[in-house]
């Protein structure tokens, strides 16, 4: 079982919609949570960044993190077709080197 | 613009040869990431470099190795190539070495073994 869990979609909505992504994790140590967007062969585009539990909002962009659950969420609202692209969910530990991802979740935004 | 650089973008060569990538980190950062990313694997870390020391080791491969140099920029030499090392690689950079410090992706190298 993979410490980090994302289901790969594609996740196919109107323009207009609220797009919802999840992950799941399965290492209680975690404490820090990161969604990232990346374009077809593109480098990793960081989106939002949380410490430990909570929700946190930036312009169109949500990110909730529960750690009891451990479940993290990423709204969009107003999606646009420029959100296309794959969002990866990244975690890591307080006193830890590296971030552990999420094989990501493909999403399309239909004009 | 992550402000990670990263070269070449794309390379083609052949099995058993010999390749370097090379990054160099946002300015201000003392650390480096890189990452190797296939279809079937998502993002897996290789190795992290700290102010030009080993910081820590992911699945890396012996036939690959990684070093950071003075100037803080770093790179990642991969042997004896295989098909299966065919991927895009990613060196990305933070500031602290540990913790919670957000992480900034370059744009990539992409490899092509053939």
């Amino acid at each position: 079982q993979k410490e980090v869990e994302q289901d790969p979609g594609p996740l196919s909505v109107p323009e207009g919609a609220i797009v919802s992504l999840n992950c799941t994790y399965s290492n209680s140590a975690f404490q820090y949570f990161m969604w990232y967007r990346q374009y077809s062969r593109k480098g990793p585009e960081l989106l939002m960044y949380t410490y430990s539990s909570g929700n946190k909002e930036d312009g169109r962009f949500t990110a909730q993190v529960d750690k009891s659950s451990k479940y993290i969420s990423l709204f969009i609202r107003d999606s646009q077709p420029s959100d296309s692209a794959t969002y990866l969910c990244a975690m890591g530990t307080a006193a830890g080197n590296k971030l552990t991802f999420g094989g990501g979740t493909r999403v399309l935004v239909k004009p | 613009d992550s402000g990670v650089t990263q070269t070449p973008k794309h390379l083609i060569t052949a099995t058993g040869q010999r390749v370097t990538l090379r990054c160099s980190p946002r300015s201000g950062d003392l650390s480096v990431y890189w990452y190797q990313q296939s279809l079937d694997q998502g993002l897996q870390f290789l190795i992290q470099y700290y102010n030009g020391e080993e910081r820590a080791k992911g699945n890396i491969l012996e036939r690959f190795s990684a070093q950071q140099f003075p100037d803080l920029h770093s790179e990642l030499n991969l042997s004896s190539l295989e098909l299966g090392d065919s991927a895009l690689y990613f060196c990305a950079s933070s500031f602290a070495g540990t913790g919670a410090n957000t992480i900034y992706f370059g744009e990539g190298s992409w490899l092509t073994v053939v």
